[in-house]
């Protein structure tokens, strides 16, 4: 069983809050990642790391930021919410390396920006 | 550039039946994997099952099967014996597996029911 957590789980915040979604893994893998779901929907890679200190942008644009000081951690902020940014956040996390491994899925974070 | 087409967004299917979920690919690359991924209405992704691109057999998880068809970049989940609890939706997703490349692209998903 995966061992990749998320916190909060929901959350209901105003406009202009800065908030911090947390996502942490045991399981040491080197890849992390951020997708953004809309309810039904596909989901959209929003960011990723390789590794410590190695954080990209995904193919969708995100206002938020991440960062990657630690292997297990790697969390999720915005600077200002805002109703557009009213969706489910799924962390995942997968094995490194050259061969092709399933990512495995935190429970995500479902995101309310009144 | 890669893609991923799910054209079913929703399927019924009858408890205790068979049921093939379609999933069609584009992709230059040589080397690639693809996945199946079931998302309840909880929210969360379970992996289903995996197909590298030079697997010669087709995978097979339990009641899960790919039915991978290289030549007409088709990837069809089949689900032997639905259950209720196989009510989902289910998302294909495709990976290169190059040097360092690690993206996934999802598809749109398929919403399947189970009836009793």
């Amino acid at each position: 069983e995966a061992d990749i957590y998320q916190t909060p789980r929901y959350l209901v915040i105003g406009t202009g809050k800065k908030i911090t979604l947390e996502c942490s893994q045991t399981m040491g893998h080197d890849k992390m990642y951020w997708y953004q779901q809309d309810p039904g929907m596909e989901l959209h890679l929003i960011h990723y790391s390789y590794g410590v200190n190695s954080t990209e942008k995904g193919d969708l644009s995100s206002e938020s930021t991440v960062s990657r000081i630690r292997t297990e951690h790697f969390p999720l902020t915005l600077e200002s919410a805002r109703p557009s940014h009213t969706s489910q956040y799924l962390c995942a996390s997968s094995e490194g390396g050259q061969g092709v491994y399933e990512q495995y899925f935190g429970p995500g974070t479902r995101l309310t920006v009144t | 550039a890669q893609k991923i087409t799910q054209t079913q967004p929703g399927m019924f299917v009858q408890e205790k039946e068979a049921v093939t979920l379609d999933c069609t690919y584009d992709t230059s690359d040589q080397s690639y994997g693809l996945f199946w991924y079931k998302q309840p209405s909880s929210g969360e992704m379970i992996f289903l099952i995996y197909q590298g691109s030079y697997d010669e057999q087709n995978a097979t998880e339990g009641r899960y099967s790919l039915n991978f068809q290289k030549a007409r970049k088709s990837a069809n989940l089949v689900i032997s014996a639905s259950q209720l609890g196989d009510s989902a939706m289910y998302f294909c997703a495709m990976r290169d597996g190059g040097t360092g490349g690690f993206k996934t692209i999802f598809g749109a998903g398929t919403r399947l029911f189970v009836k009793a």
